[in-house]
């Protein structure tokens, strides 16, 4: 299947300061990626739905404010969580599509808030 | 919007038995189930897929079936083995409208395969 990578594995940061991930598609080009979050012990839970060239687009109870997400090319979606505080601990991931529904998922990020 | 339960939440199964797991879903739009397996600390990985133009797909020692009519859909896993052991979870989406391509989870389910 196709691959997709995330970036960091893991970051450790001080409450208040801003972290950014990187999440890439590698042999493919997608025009949207997804971003999730997943606690421990359960399932994911999507926060916003990045399509290349336009505004994301959030889940009900998530703050665009918080998650900024950025789509600039086919190949790369951003997510950057602003003024972290220790409760945006958590795990998470990145999915891209190809083609019509299929998602591949990135390894994902821990974020751990001090 | 879509809601998607799973069950069990837990399975247990000797080596070699079969193990199955079930999925209902409430909006019947949806039109791709897509199953992933996922072990501790990484990232779920797609194992089979099903859509819904078809009721079964096999690959291997894995298959899905889907029933459109009482919108349920199950994965089968036969002769298990040890590295089985995982959580797996359901997913479903519809390829049309505002929700296009948006995955809706199930909760998952922890399969252990005991040698």
């Amino acid at each position: 299947g196709a691959v997709v990578s995330q970036h960091p594995s893991r970051v450790i940061c001080k409450s208040g300061t801003s972290v950014k991930i990187e999440c890439r598609s590698l042999d493919f080009q997608a025009t949207t990626m997804f971003w999730y979050r997943q606690f421990p012990k359960q399932s994911l839970m999507l926060m916003a739905t990045s399509n290349e060239g336009s505004k994301a687009t959030y889940e009900q109870g998530v703050e665009k404010d918080k998650f900024l997400i950025n789509h600039a090319s086919l190949t790369l979606s951003t997510l950057t969580v602003t003024s972290a505080h220790p409760e945006d601990s958590s795990f998470y991931i990145c999915s891209a599509k190809e083609g019509a529904d299929t998602q591949y998922f990135g390894p994902g990020t821990r974020l751990t808030v001090l | 919007g879509e809601n998607v339960e799973q069950h069990p939440s837990t399975l247990s199964v000797q080596e070699g038995d079969s193990a199955v797991i079930k999925c209902t879903y409430s909006d019947s739009a949806s039109n791709y189930f897509p199953w992933y397996k996922q072990e501790l600390g990484k990232r779920p990985q797609l194992i089979i897929d099903i859509r819904s133009n078809v009721g079964e797909k096999k690959d291997q020692r894995i298959a899905v079936t889907l029933n459109k009519t009482a919108k349920h859909f199950s994965l089968h896993i036969t002769e298990t083995q040890p590295e089985d052991s995982a959580v797996y979870f359901c997913a479903a989406s519809k390829g049309s409208g505002t929700s296009y391509g948006k995955l809706t989870f199930g909760q998952g389910t922890i399969l252990t395969v005991h040698p």
